[in-house]
């Protein structure tokens, strides 16, 4: 099946640094891909939707200039999260999904946590 | 926007019975409602879904009904096992869209 992958797993910064996450589709190409954010034994929240070469749809609630999103090529796909707070702190799930079709893959998952 | 309603929010079965976990969605456009599960720190994987042309599918010991009428859906899992144990979370989303709107999810603890 398709796979996706994210990097890093886990990650911990000081407040105010900035963190890339990334998210790779390794088997398939990812015309879009989203970007979710899972507090603990909550729900998946949409943050945001790329697809290749385009900027971005975000969702309402969800600053564009703090969670700096590019999904530069077909497999590809950055989540920089700028200024980094201590609730910013969450696991990020990424997902992508090729041309038409419904199903979504999600990668493994990247807990951040900001001190 | 789509909204999506899921209950219970636990649920504890005996190991060899039945579970049953249910959605409603909001939107009449939804159509393509698929189920994941979701271990602990892990990802969520896709279980079944189903799309809004038919009204059941099944696979082994998993099946899901869906009423387009009412605006609701439901996952049943038989013959429970331990290794079910995890959270189950139901989405909707339409055509062109893409966008998956999940559930609240259910923690399903099956005892052995």
């Amino acid at each position: 099946g398709a796979v996706v992958s994210q990097h890093p797993s886990r990650v911990i910064c000081k407040s105010g640094t900035s963190v890339k996450i990334e998210c790779r589709s390794l088997d398939f190409q990812a015309t879009t891909m989203f970007w979710y954010r899972q507090f603990p034994k909550k729900s998946l929240m949409l943050m945001a939707t790329s697809n290749e070469g385009s900027k971005a749809t975000y969702e309402q609630g969800v600053e564009k200039d703090k969670f700096l999103i590019n999904h530069a090529s077909l497999t590809l796909s950055t989540l920089t999260v700028t200024s980094a707070h201590p609730e910013d702190s969450s696991f990020y799930i990424c997902s992508g999904a090729s041309g038409s079709k419904y199903e979504q893959y999600f990668g493994p998952g990247t807990r951040l946590t900001v001190t | 926007g789509e909204n999506v309603e899921q209950h219970p929010s636990t649920l504890s079965v005996q190991e060899g019975d039945s579970a049953v976990i249910k959605c409603t969605y909001s939107d009449s456009a939804s159509n393509y409602f698929p189920w994941y599960k979701q271990e602990l720190g892990k990802r969520p994987q896709l279980i079944i879904d189903i799309r809004s042309n038919v009204g059941e599918k099944k696979d082994q010991r998993i099946a899901v009904t869906l009423n387009k009428t009412a605006k609701h859906f439901s996952l049943h899992i038989t013959e429970t096992q331990p290794e079910d144990s995890a959270v189950y979370f139901c989405a909707a989303s339409r055509t062109g869209a893409n966008n998956l709107f999940f559930g609240t999810g259910t923690r399903l603890t099956v005892i052995p």
